[in-house]
């Protein structure tokens, strides 16, 4: 099985613009989609992006996906901040039968 | 709407037992691959086990292998988990989650593992 690692924590003001990385540790980071999971305190998780970049309906397009087969990592991008962003975000993909998660990263907008 | 409904946590001394239900609705249920996925408190996300739609393909993570089994119900729109031999370390919030496309998690349920 492969790891997905995550910075534990990042930070930004509102108002700017902050992306998190997820990088696979073997194996292509583009042979599988990864989704990105947001959880506030409290909270269960809700998918913010499905399938590498895919958006559900009702999460502001100000949240976007993408994968980079260079560095062979995934990452999540925050445009204009807004202290509801506040919260950790998971990154997760699959091998043949396991479900892998990053560590996650705590998103602080101050 | 979609909804995940888990129940069945509760507090259980090491090396007991205890039946998870998860209770689907607002989506064809028999149409999804299923997962459970825990969170210890203060931790991380933890795939537990996974279930095709025809419960054909069940795979499980390693730390849990031999002590639980995942099943469902499609006629009845049910997702289950038995946990058997519990250890302290599977204390930890119970999250269903349907799979493929869009994610869906429930709202979770605790179990706690102590003496």
């Amino acid at each position: 099985n492969f790891m997905l690692t995550q910075p534990h924590s990042v930070s930004e003001s509102p108002g700017k613009t902050v992306t998190i990385s997820c990088t696979r540790s073997s194996g292509s980071i583009a042979s599988d989609f990864v989704q990105w999971f947001q959880q506030r305190p409290g909270s269960s998780p809700t998918t913010v992006i499905y399938e590498d970049n895919q958006r559900p309906s009702g999460v502001p397009d100000r949240f976007s996906g993408s994968i980079d087969s260079s560095s062979n990592s995934a990452s999540l991008t925050i445009s204009g901040l807004k202290t509801e962003d506040e919260a950790d975000y998971y990154c997760q993909s699959y091998d043949n039968t396991n479900q892998i998660f990053g560590g996650g990263t705590k998103l602080t907008v101050l | 709407e979609v909804q995940l409904v888990e129940s069945g946590g509760g507090l259980v001394k090491p090396g007991g037992s205890l039946r998870l239900s998860c209770a689907a609705s607002g989506f064809t249920f028999s149409s999804y691959t299923m997962h459970w996925v825990r969170q210890a408190p203060g931790k991380g996300l933890e795939w537990v086990s996974s279930i095709s739609t025809g419960s054909n393909n069940i795979h499980y993570a390693d730390s849990v292998k031999g002590r639980f089994t995942i099943s469902r119900d499609n006629a009845k729109n049910s997702l289950f988990l038995q946990i058997n031999s519990l250890r302290a370390e599977d204390s930890a919030v119970y999250f269903c989650v349907r799979g493929q496309l869009e994610y869906f998690w429930g709202q979770g349920t605790l179990v706690t593992v102590s003496s």
